[in-house]
């Protein structure tokens, strides 16, 4: 059974890097056929996807959040992580990690999810 | 972006109810089109992919259609379990993007 859960701090200041890892298990992230990916519910809006990575290390980022946004893969860890520069208020949300599948083009496991506020 | 119309926004039903809920893309998307289940507190789970493949493990009561721009969910015969917020996804292009959600509650 695959399972993905997210870990990193829940309050960020204002102008600092928003940083989370995804630690995944039951699954390799070395397998082909998956996107390893972050999405976000803002409180009371709906969900945004940010971006995923490839096994490769290719990554696709939403536009909307490109120029703050770095994706990236540790195999050795069977962690992919996620860091947001520049953050504002407006990046308080819930943050998942989830995997999308190749072959469903659906995210098919998630993690449970975790708050993060950017307050002074 | 693909933006993404579900309607209604909410919904009140009553369990043993049949219950549909639609999906709109500002362009085709061809049959690339997903259906995830909310519950409060919860991460979103995967209902229907591509359409209308039901996700193993998901109730026979649920199904997907549509094709191109217009989409539907249908809730044979509500169950208790059913009441949640249910979101469509499109993943035919980059950004990958979400409907707004609807709310489906207890009449």
């Amino acid at each position: 059974q695959v399972q993905l859960q997210e870990s990193g701090p829940g309050l960020v200041k204002p102008s600092q890097t928003l940083s989370l890892t995804c630690t995944v298990s039951g699954d390799s992230i070395s397998t082909a056929g998956y996107y390893w990916s972050w999405i976000r519910h803002h409180p009371g809006k709906g969900l945004e996807w940010i971006g995923y990575i490839y096994h490769s290390g290719s990554t696709y980022y939403n536009p909307s959040l490109k120029s703050r946004l770095l994706i990236s893969l540790d195999t050795s860890k069977t962690q992919f992580s996620l860091k947001l520069s520049s953050v504002t208020a407006a990046d308080t949300a819930i943050y998942y990690c989830a995997r999308e599948s190749s072959s469903s083009s659906a995210f098919d496991y998630w993690g449970q999810g975790t708050l993060v506020s950017v307050s002074s | 972006d693909i933006q993404m119309t579900q309607s209604p926004s909410s919904l009140s039903a009553s369990v043993g109810d049949r219950v549909t809920i639609t999906c709109r893309a500002s362009q085709s998307v061809i049959r690339y089109l997903n259906w995830y289940q909310q519950r409060p507190g919860k991460a979103p789970e995967l209902l229907i992919y591509a359409a209308s493949n039901l996700q193993s493990g998901v109730p026979s009561r649920f199904s997907g259609g549509g094709s191109g721009t217009d989409f539907t969910l249908a809730i044979s015969s509500l169950q208790p379990e059913d009441f949640a917020t249910y979101y469509c996804q499109q993943s035919y292009t980059i950004p990958r993007t979400f409907g707004g959600g609807t709310k489906v509650e207890i009449k």
